[in-house]
């Protein structure tokens, strides 16, 4: 099955900086790959997705580019403010539509001002 | 438009009762809706995929006996914890999905603890 690794665990950044988060998947048959954003207690809530026949996709202040070839997908925000901080997961979804996503671990944005 | 409820919002009980937990696409039809759970500062792990009118599909190690799963209709789940103990507290989050795409709608979550 489909194995997401997600990296770095905690980020901490200086407002008006960038933030970077990578992920790695497994499966070569996975071709959707949403971002959300998940405040302590909440429900994430989806920033950005991709799907596999795209290289780059932009909203704003946060891109998420694809690389099919290397199986890894990264998350950007640029600008940062404070309230951009929260924990951020990446995940694909393997297959068909209606298929369920698997989640990495997590990464701990923190902006400080 | 894509609305997901959860009941409750927050549940205690006792070791060994059961807890039932509802997820309910608002304003959509709901063709699969998956069971989460999340620990503290852990990511959502898939519990159970469940398509309408038909038995759940539960991940390795989640066990069917303990974690039953009903979609009986489009628009509602319902995950019963059997037998609870105080390691099945934790958050719960349903997602549920309109047939032919991929965004998932995610549920506000519930908080079960068990003392």
């Amino acid at each position: 099955g489909e194995n997401v690794e997600q990296h770095p665990s905690t980020l901490s950044v200086q407002e008006g900086d960038s933030a970077v988060i990578k992920c790695t998947y497994s499966d070569s048959a996975s071709n959707y790959f949403p971002w959300y954003k998940q405040e302590l207690g909440k429900r994430p809530q989806l920033i950005i997705d991709i799907r596999s026949n795209v290289g780059e996709k932009k909203d704003q202040r946060i891109a998420v580019t694809l690389n099919k070839t290397a199986k890894h997908f990264s998350l950007h925000i640029t600008e940062t403010q404070p309230e951009d901080s929260a924990v951020y997961f990446c995940a694909a979804s393997s297959g068909q539509a209606g298929t369920a996503l698997i989640f990495g671990k997590g990464t701990t944005l923190s902006v400080s001002s | 438009g894509a609305v997901v409820s959860q009941h409750p919002s927050w549940v205690i009980c006792k070791s060994g009762t059961s807890v039932k937990i509802e997820c309910r696409s608002l304003d959509f039809q709901a063709t699969t809706m998956f069971w989460y759970r999340q620990f503290p500062k852990q990511s959502l792990m898939l519990m159970a995929t469940s398509n309408e009118g038909s038995k759940a599909t539960y991940e390795q190690g989640v066990e069917k006996d303990k974690f039953l799963i009903n979609h009986a209709s489009l628009t509602l789940s319902t995950l019963t914890v059997t037998s609870a103990h105080p390691e099945d507290s934790s958050f719960y989050i349903c997602s549920a999905l309109a047939g032919g795409f991929y965004e998932q709608y995610f549920g506000p979550g519930t908080r079960l603890t068990v003392t």
